[in-house]
């Protein structure tokens, strides 16, 4: 099956600053990549997807890249801000039904 | 639009007892999904409901886990008898037409002693 990898685990950064979560797959047939925030005692919210066939998407300070060819895709937020601190999950599928996601990251942005 | 609702919102048993958990997804979402979220990790499929009918549920420890969705609406997921590796978060999501589980519930927190 789909293995999920996501780096880092933890990330601390200072406010407007820029964040950047990494996550590599490892199913090559995995075509459809949404991304998650999870705030403490909350349900994951999907905040971004890309599918294969799209190299980049950009929602105002969230983008996710995607590279086909290595296998990884990332989640880059700019100017960050305090009500981003959260935790962050990105997810693989090829079915659309069944979802991998990673371990997650938990990012601490410092006012 | 009212969210994923889900009930109770924490749960606190001994081993080998039993336990249910109830979802009621956002109105009109025909895609109903639960999932198990241990601590520090992401979220695993459990069972995906399609209306009523089960889609996928590989990864359900049918020997002591079971679900149901009657009427396509409301779900229930019990564990019977319960382990201690089964202290999670259990979250039910559902989807409209859209591709990905889009609105999750709070989740119900298990503690198993």
């Amino acid at each position: 099956g789909e293995n999920v990898e996501q780096h880092p685990s933890t990330l601390s950064v200072q406010e407007g600053d820029s964040a950047v979560i990494k996550c590599t797959y490892s199913d090559s047939a995995s075509n459809y990549f949404p991304w998650y925030k999870q705030e403490l005692g909350k349900g994951p919210q999907l905040i971004i997807d890309i599918r294969s066939n799209v190299g980049e998407k950009k929602d105002q300070r969230i983008a996710v890249t995607l590279n086909k060819t290595a296998k990884h895709f990332s989640l880059h937020i700019t100017e960050t801000q305090p009500e981003d601190s959260a935790v962050y999950f990105c997810a693989a599928s090829n079915t659309g039904n069944q979802f991998y996601f990673g371990t997650g990251t938990s990012l601490t942005v410092i006012p | 639009e009212a969210g994923v609702a889900q009930s109770p919102r924490y749960k606190i048993i001994e081993k080998r007892q039993s336990v249910a958990f109830w979802c009621n997804p956002i109105s009109g979402h025909a895609t109903l999904y639960w999932y198990q979220q241990i601590l520090g990790q992401g979220p695993k499929l459990l069972i995906q409901f399609q209306n009523n009918g089960v889609v996928d549920d590989s990864q359900l420890p049918k020997d002591r886990f079971s679900a149901e969705r009657l009427k396509g609406v409301d779900s229930t997921l019990k564990i019977q008898p319960a382990k201690l590796e089964d202290s999670a978060v259990y979250l039910c999501a559902s989807r409209p037409g859209s591709l990905a589980p889009r609105y999750f519930g709070p989740g119900t927190r298990l503690t198993v002693l």
